[in-house]
């Protein structure tokens, strides 16, 4: 069974530009959430992908968005990148139910320039 | 709003000894609660969950977890540290909503 996996590792930006993180869910998962994880925090949900659809948002702007493909793999996209935009970046797979358990990748670190 | 508290920002234990870290939550309902462990530079591993039932939770590497809900509070424990077992460990609540994480306890085990 494939665990969660991101691409990029790791990555490297100016302020202003736009970035695209990918995700690839656990075999036989259906759902995607997205975290942003600060240095020294704890994770903060930024949005949850179910069907293709976002399906719950946490207070991010809208220039975080997402996307859920036909095979449950996801991407996040950020424009106009931000200094505090840098951040880990934690992909979490699960299967839509009551207390679902998330099972997360091991992240991209983005840093912004 | 869900909330999840660590009291605790570091801790150092030295080896063999017991471990135990705290996390108080706050939910109108009966929460889903989950300890996650998270090494320098890498993602998160689920140590354990509470769903319902027994209120004593084993988990993965030795760890274990109490439901209090009369304290509003779902500690992690470990009989015997390891030397491995130093890294960041995170409480975190849910149940048919996001995870809500708490600030995390940095694990330091000395010899």
């Amino acid at each position: 069974e494939t665990g969660v996996t991101q691409s990029p590792t790791h990555l490297i930006k100016t302020r202003g530009q736009q970035v695209t993180l990918r995700c690839s869910s656990q075999s036989g998962h259906n759902t995607v959430s997205w975290y942003q994880q600060a240095l020294g925090q704890g994770p903060q949900f930024i949005f949850q992908y179910y069907r293709e659809e976002e399906n719950g948002r946490g207070n991010f702007p809208p220039r975080f968005s997402g996307l859920q493909f036909p095979n449950y793999s996801s991407e996040l996209n950020v424009n106009a990148l931000e200094l505090d935009d840098s951040a880990l970046y934690l992909c979490a797979s699960s299967v839509t139910g009551a207390g679902e358990t998330q099972y997360f990748g091991p992240g991209t670190r983005l840093l912004v320039l | 709003a869900q909330s999840v508290t660590q009291p605790d920002i570091h801790i150092t234990v030295s080896e063999g000894a017991s471990l135990e870290l705290r996390c108080n939550y706050s939910y109108g309902a009966t929460p889903y609660l989950f300890w996650y462990v998270q090494s320098p530079g890498q993602g998160l591993q689920l140590l354990l969950k509470y769903f319902s039932g027994d209120t004593l939770v084993q988990g993965i590497k030795g760890f274990e977890a109490e439901f209090k809900r009369s304290q509003s509070s779902f500690n992690l424990r470990k009989p015997s540290v390891h030397w491995s077992d130093a890294a960041e460990y995170f409480c975190a609540s849910g149940g048919n909503t996001p995870l809500v994480f708490g600030k995390g306890t940095r694990l330091s085990v000395i010899a």
